[in-house]
């Protein structure tokens, strides 16, 4: 069974610049999640979809930071304009069905904001 | 204001000994409880859970005890191996809130 995926692994952007990243799923997995992990820091939930519904955002920065999940598999989330402080790694997982269930975790996306 | 904690940054621990990492939360609405292992570079992987009518969830070398009275959980590692030492998450739920501690980083000496 293939996991979660995601890309780019790396990226290194100025701030003002926009990014975006990409998540595929595990397949059959109605629920994803998008999390925020500063260095020293457990991961934060930004965003949960359950098939292409947003089921939680309350704590995404919906000033700067968007995401979809487009027939309700891959998603992806931009940051448009980047702060330094958005430099963190970001997890995509995704799970079966509700909060309760496993999470599997891809292997995230270190960004960098100079 | 941090709904989980781990107040233990870091743990070293002997192999073939204990490792015990806890957990403290001081929501009483979450009702599930999960830990999660992450390795530098890849994501956290499931370790072991359990529900709020538990006190008590073993599976092989791993145990995880809950104290609802103290609001406090600790996994238990016996014997601890060098492939154990990694970052440690706790995590708690209710409903769609999913919440994650900030982390213990283990390492077992050979």
């Amino acid at each position: 069974e293939a996991g979660v995926a995601q890309s780019p692994r790396y990226k290194i952007i100025e701030k003002r610049q926009s990014v975006a990243f990409w998540c595929n799923p595990i397949s059959g997995h109605a629920t994803l999640y998008w999390y925020q992990q500063i260095l020293g820091q457990g991961p934060k939930l930004l965003i949960q979809f359950q098939n292409n519904g947003v089921v939680d955002d309350s704590q995404l920065p919906k000033d700067r930071f968007s995401a979809e999940r487009l027939k309700g598999v891959d998603s992806t989330l931009k940051i448009q304009p980047a702060k330094l402080e958005d430099s963190a790694v970001y997890l995509c997982a995704s799970s079966f069905g509700r909060a309760q269930e496993t999470q599997y975790f891809g292997p995230g996306t270190r960004l960098l904001v100079l | 204001d941090q709904q989980v904690k781990q107040n233990s940054p870091s743990l070293s621990v002997q192999e073939g000994r204990i490792s015990i990492l806890n957990c403290d939360y001081t929501n009483s609405m979450f009702d599930y409880f999960l830990w999660y292992k992450k390795y530098p570079a890849e994501g956290p992987t499931f370790l072991i859970s359990i529900s709020s009518i538990k006190d008590k969830n073993e599976d092989g070398r791993f145990t995880v005890f809950l104290n609802k009275s103290a609001k406090h959980l600790s996994l238990h590692i016996v014997p601890s191996q060098p492939g154990d030492s990694a970052v440690y998450f706790c995590a708690a739920t209710y409903g769609q809130n999913f919440v994650f501690g900030p982390g213990t980083r283990l390492s077992v000496l050979p």
